[in-house]
């Protein structure tokens, strides 16, 4: 298992287009959380799956956010009509709930909104 | 339980112990961590500490957690110029988990 994988690494959009983020989290791993991260701070909570079953989200995903995981395994998240303050390091993460402590993170995907 | 607070930097030098401190409020996390960003990159596992333990050690790294005092520390023996990084501090519990703003390390030759 090569850990959580997240396409693309890096995207670059004008304002007003949409995108979308996919992650792979690690095999058998039923919880898959969205982080967003900007420069200088942690990750912020976005929104988490228990296997295909969106159970949170933040308030700081707006109606322009969307994300699923339709059959339990990867998941996208979809950006429509971008600003440029969606700019940011978009994480993505799983965890295997009978081994509760360990949450993996995927190297991220960096969107840039000119 | 959503505040996690760190210090913003703290500079070492290669072969002295680093020490970097954590605060959280949720008296109800099950878990601490710590997790290691290079640059451009995702957050590495270091470690993690369930809320009943006062101490946990891995090779270079010890963490202690004073529960009383909602205090979490990482220690990082022999600290290496490859240990030059962001550590974030995150609790969590059964669903959720809020990190710091991180501490950036930087270690001096």
């Amino acid at each position: 298992d090569t850990g959580v994988s997240q396409n693309p690494r890096h995207k670059i959009t004008k304002r007003g287009q949409n995108v979308t983020f996919r992650c792979d989290p690690i095999s058998e791993h039923n919880r898959l959380y969205w982080y967003r991260q900007t420069l200088g701070q942690g990750p912020e909570f976005l929104t988490y799956f228990q296997n295909e079953a969106q159970l949170e989200k933040s308030r700081l995903l707006s109606d322009r956010f969307s994300a699923e995981r339709p059959k339990g395994s990867f998941s996208t998240l979809e950006i429509q009509r971008t600003e440029q303050g969606d700019s940011a390091m978009y994480l993505c993460a799983s965890i295997l709930d009978r081994v509760a402590g360990e949450l993996f993170f995927g190297e991220g995907s960096r969107l840039t909104v000119l | 339980g959503e505040d996690v607070e760190q210090s913003l930097f703290l500079s070492v030098r290669e072969g002295d112990s680093s020490v970097i401190n954590c605060t959280y409020t949720d008296s109800s996390s099950t878990y601490l961590y710590w997790y290691k960003q290079e640059p451009g990159a995702g957050l590495q596992l270091l470690t993690y500490i369930f809320s009943n333990m006062d101490m946990k050690q891995d090779q270079r790294l010890t963490v202690l957690l004073n529960k009383k005092d909602k205090h979490l520390s990482l220690r990082i023996a022999d600290t290496q110029t490859g240990d030059s990084a962001i550590y974030f501090c995150a609790e969590g519990a059964f669903n959720k988990f809020y990190f710091g703003s991180g501490t950036k390390l930087n270690v001096k030759p």
